[in-house]
């Protein structure tokens, strides 16, 4: 089983449109968890970090319960500049911050 | 923020030849390095880990033999891909974290490998 699995996608969706991503991790030892966004052919770029309490950036939100080992991140308001592939991303303790990568969730907002 | 450069951004090898590939923080430095590889519509893997001033310690089913990684300074680790074979042809990509600055990952661009 893969530490890190996502939806599979594609999410195709409408600009102005809210979409949600989910994420389960296998290793209960997993310490800190992030969304990357990655373009196509690009090195990932950190979106935001996912925090216990649930945390909020301008239009996306991210949220985490530890109990389920699930995380998601929604989307509010999407623009076509959102359109990118999500990585759920995990780093588990004793790894030494080596981060462990979803396969990542497309996403393509038209107009 | 914090920058990595990793050089060549993209290269074409024949069979049986070497690369390698440079990853450079600009900016901070790091004990710690860390090389991905991502085939097409895969998720990036871990590769190995880059000690600085010590050997690299690499995943399972990743030959230290043909992928070696140097990190002789705080600023520079390299991946040389030895005897290059066309399914070594994938998307490499560098990480660090910068020393003293919490835990965010900072990425290299990715040199995108063909071999032929």
């Amino acid at each position: 089983r893969k530490e890190v699995e996502q939806d599979p996608g594609p999410f195709n969706v409408p600009e102005g449109a809210t979409v949600a991503f989910n994420c389960t991790y296998s290793n209960s030892a997993s310490q800190s968890f992030f969304w990357y966004r990655q373009d196509c052919r690009k090195e990932p770029k950190l979106l935001m970090s996912v925090y216990s309490s649930g945390n909020e950036d301008g239009r996306f939100t991210a949220q985490l319960n530890r109990a389920s080992q699930y995380i998601s991140l929604l989307i509010r308001d999407s623009k076509l500049s959102d359109s990118a592939t999500y990585l759920c991303v995990v780093n588990t303790k004793g790894s030494g911050y080596a981060l462990n990568f979803g396969k990542g969730t497309s996403l393509l907002v038209t107009p | 923020g914090a920058v990595v450069s990793q050089h060549p951004s993209w290269v074409i090898c024949k069979s049986g030849t070497s690369v390698k590939i440079e990853c450079r923080s600009l900016d901070f430095q790091a004990t710690t390095m860390f090389w991905y590889r991502q085939f097409p519509k895969q998720s990036l893997m871990l590769m190995a880990t880059s000690n600085e001033g010590s050997k690299a310690t690499y995943e399972q089913g990743v030959e230290k033999d043909k992928f070696l990684i140097n990190h002789a300074s705080l600023t520079l680790s390299t991946l040389t891909v030895t005897s290059a074979h066309p399914e070594d042809s994938s998307f490499y990509i560098c990480s660090a974290i910068p020393l003293g600055r919490g835990t965010e990952a900072f990425f290299g661009q990715g040199t995108r490998l063909t071999v032929v």
